[in-house]
């Protein structure tokens, strides 16, 4: 079974600035993705980028771009010129590839606060 | 509207009590998630679809839990003789999975969920 963790339960981030979110997670497969999801408050979860196992390049989506670090098990969310938009519960997923299974293994999260 | 749907959006229940909760997914997605969410915490999937198969179940759900998807649209998730530790946030996806090719991506989109309240 899969683990994920998310040490950071807050962090808080000047309007504009830069904010990492760190996630790390445990695993025996050699195949899998990994994702962060958004969720505002009060509405639904929302993908904000993936990354495949297999490949080595971090993915980017605007303003998003992750440091996935296959061998140390890391996979951090970075955010550029945060926006109060921004502001919501962050979370690390895990979804093997292959075997049958679909379900999301997903950490605790952590409330990201975006200063004025 | 054209994401998924769940209903009701709130349900308090007296424990013992069985409670029912809907799910309407993307209208052309074969697959279909159900996920718990306890407060502080992150997701904990429960079991998942594909059209009116369930190819998998959590350890999470218990004898008490049942779901279903009869005709591999919405789906219903049923709990029985609800218990406080039931309270929590209930939630379901949808993806459009290829079917034969069970390792290829495919995104999870989320509804707004159902919060349980069991007192």
């Amino acid at each position: 079974a899969q683990t994920v963790t998310q040490s950071q339960p807050e962090m808080s981030v000047q309007e504009a600035e830069t904010v990492t979110l760190s996630c790390t997670y445990d695993t025996s497969e050699s195949d899998y993705y990994l994702f962060w999801y958004k969720q505002p408050p009060s509405r639904q979860m929302i993908l904000v980028i993936r990354q495949e196992a297999y490949k080595q390049q971090n993915a980017t989506e605007n303003r998003f771009s992750v440091n996935f670090q296959k061998a140390a098990k890391s996979f951090s969310l970075k955010i550029s010129d945060s926006q109060l938009g921004d502001a919501a519960m962050y979370f690390c997923a895990f979804r093997q590839y292959g075997g049958g299974a679909d379900g999301l293994t997903f950490g605790k999260g952590t409330h990201l606060i975006i200063q004025p | 509207d054209t994401g998924v749907s769940q209903d009701p959006r709130h349900k308090i229940t007296k424990r013992g009590q069985n409670v029912t909760f809907r799910c309407d997914p993307i209208s052309e997605h074969n697959r279909l998630y159900w996920y718990r969410q306890t407060l502080g915490q992150g997701p904990e999937f429960l079991t998942y679809f594909q059209n009116e198969a369930q190819l998998e179940k959590s350890r999470l759900l218990s004898d008490r839990f049942s779901a279903e998807r009869p005709k591999g649209s919405f789906s219903t998730l049923e709990i029985q003789r609800t218990e406080q530790g039931d309270s929590a946030m209930y939630l379901c996806a949808s993806s459009l999975g290829t079917v034969g090719l069970a390792g290829v991506y495919n995104e999870q989109f989320f509804g707004p969920g159902t919060r349980l309240t069991v007192l």
